[in-house]
């Protein structure tokens, strides 16, 4: 079974702070996605990833950045957290074929405050 | 402009009924097509992909695909408690690898 494991489950931090969110994958997956999850607006992309070291944009990739410096790990980066970054992120990997399905983590519940 | 629309529902449905979720999208040249069932507090889990026009059953659910009326739909025979969820539609365009989502449809079956 594809296993994605993001490093914490539930994080707590103050406004200014750099934040790192990790996401860990086992399948030797090609492309890896960051979204956030809030009520009434559905998944939202930040950032992919279809190979170490390249990225792409997502819908909302402000105050966020993103690193790939190994195939497995896909690092989410809050500059400086704000309070309207608090959400739950979702990390989501997917084999590099056209014909297959996205796997997620677990999900981190982040609050800023 | 919307790209995969859901009614978010609630649906509720009796113990043992079908229910019926249904998925449209606006960019015709869509060519994969995912249901996800996501807990309340957890992460989505796949239930179920499509790639092709009709139908393809597993177990319970069965998904169904129009590509010319653009949409796609999730059946759940003989739907349990445990079905109670957020049912995620997601579509990726041809030659793209990222699925953008629908806003999901809640789901509620009561005893």
């Amino acid at each position: 079974d594809v296993k994605v494991t993001q490093s914490s489950r539930y994080l707590v931090k103050r406004t200014g702070e750099k934040v790192f969110l990790e996401c860990v994958q086992d399948m030797d997956h090609e492309n890896m996605f960051w979204y956030r999850q809030d009520p009434g607006l559905g998944l939202r992309l930040i950032y992919f990833s279809y190979d170490v070291k390249m990225k792409e944009k997502g819908d909302i990739p402000e105050g966020y950045s993103v690193s790939r410096e190994k195939k497995e790990r896909f690092s989410l980066i809050l500059e400086s957290a704000s309070t309207n970054q608090t959400s739950m992120y979702l990390c989501a990997s997917s084999q590099g074929n056209l014909n297959t399905e996205a796997f997620f983590g677990q999900g981190t519940r982040l609050t800023v405050v | 402009q919307k790209e995969v629309e859901q009614n978010s529902g609630p649906l509720s449905v009796p113990e043992g009924a079908i229910a019926s979720l249904n998925c449209t999208y606006s960019d015709r040249v869509s060519q994969s097509f995912f249901w996800y069932r996501q807990y309340s507090g957890k992460s989505p889990e796949l239930i179920m992909s499509i790639y092709s026009n009709g139908d393809k059953e597993d177990g319970r659910f069965t998904a169904q695909l129009n590509k010319a009326s653009q949409y796609v739909s999730l059946l759940i025979r003989d739907s349990q408690p445990s079905d109670s969820a957020t049912y995620l539609c997601a579509v990726r365009r041809g030659g793209s690898y990222i699925p953008t989502f629908g806003r999901g449809t809640s789901l509620i079956v009561h005893p």
